[in-house]
């Protein structure tokens, strides 16, 4: 069974400084998603990572993926408040088409 | 496109009461999710169905829960009878694979409140 693990579960950061979230894994994949999720909102899709060592951005936010140490790091960079929201990463499993399995989300709160 | 649509929004029932909440994917996608999402469990997957056919529905939570996907365009997911633990948001989501990729996009979210 596929195992994802974020850490930390809650993140709170003071505006302008940088911080790194973590996404493990337990079985191999290359397909690695990560979704945003405002409060009281649904889920959009931030970045599709699709190979080893593929590095996507956006704005203050980076995402990279290293499928050999199963793990995808999201960074955010001079974080500013409108950033705050829960951050989910997902893997995509290899034998069932399209089903991805989440993790426990991140909850990011920027304060100025 | 309108996106991924959900119905009801809201859902305030009382316990024992039938709940159905209905879903209009994407068009053109030829995968369909039902989620659950509460603070307790967090994102849970219900049930996923592709070009219509139910693949796991090992998510589903217990004989109480149901899903149908009629057609491409189309999908339920029924609650009968409903308990008080059932109330969550459930979202719906829809997607279909290019390049190797399976991005969801969700719907709005249904929210459950069972009395």
């Amino acid at each position: 069974e596929l195992k994802v693990e974020q850490n930390p579960l809650f993140l709170s950061m003071q505006e302008g400084k940088n911080y790194t979230i973590y996404c493990n894994y337990s079985t191999t994949s290359d397909r690695l998603y990560w979704y945003r999720q405002d409060p009281g909102k649904s889920l959009e899709s931030l970045f599709v990572l699709l190979s080893n060592g593929a590095v996507k951005q956006e704005g203050r936010l980076m995402a990279s993926l290293d499928t050999k140490a199963r793990l995808s790091t999201l960074h955010i960079t001079a974080a500013v408040h409108d950033l705050s929201a829960t951050y989910f990463c997902a893997v995509g499993g290899n034998t069932n088409a399209g089903k991805s399995t989440f993790g426990d989300g991140t909850t990011l709160t920027v304060k100025p | 496109d309108a996106g991924v649509i959900q119905s009801p929004r809201h859902e305030v029932t009382e316990m024992g009461q039938e709940v159905t909440l209905r879903c209009k994917p994407i068009s053109g996608h030829n995968s369909l999710f039902w989620y659950r999402q509460t603070m307790m469990r967090g994102l849970e997957l219900l049930i996923y169905f592709n070009n219509n056919v139910p693949i796991d529905d090992s998510g589903m939570p217990e004989d109480r829960f149901s899903a149908k996907m009629p057609n491409a365009s189309f999908s339920t997911l029924k609650i009968q009878p409903s308990e008080p633990r059932d109330s969550a948001v459930y979202f719906c989501a829809s997607s279909w694979t290019v390049s190797g990729a399976n991005v969801l996009t969700f719907g709005a979210g249904s929210r459950l409140t069972v009395l």
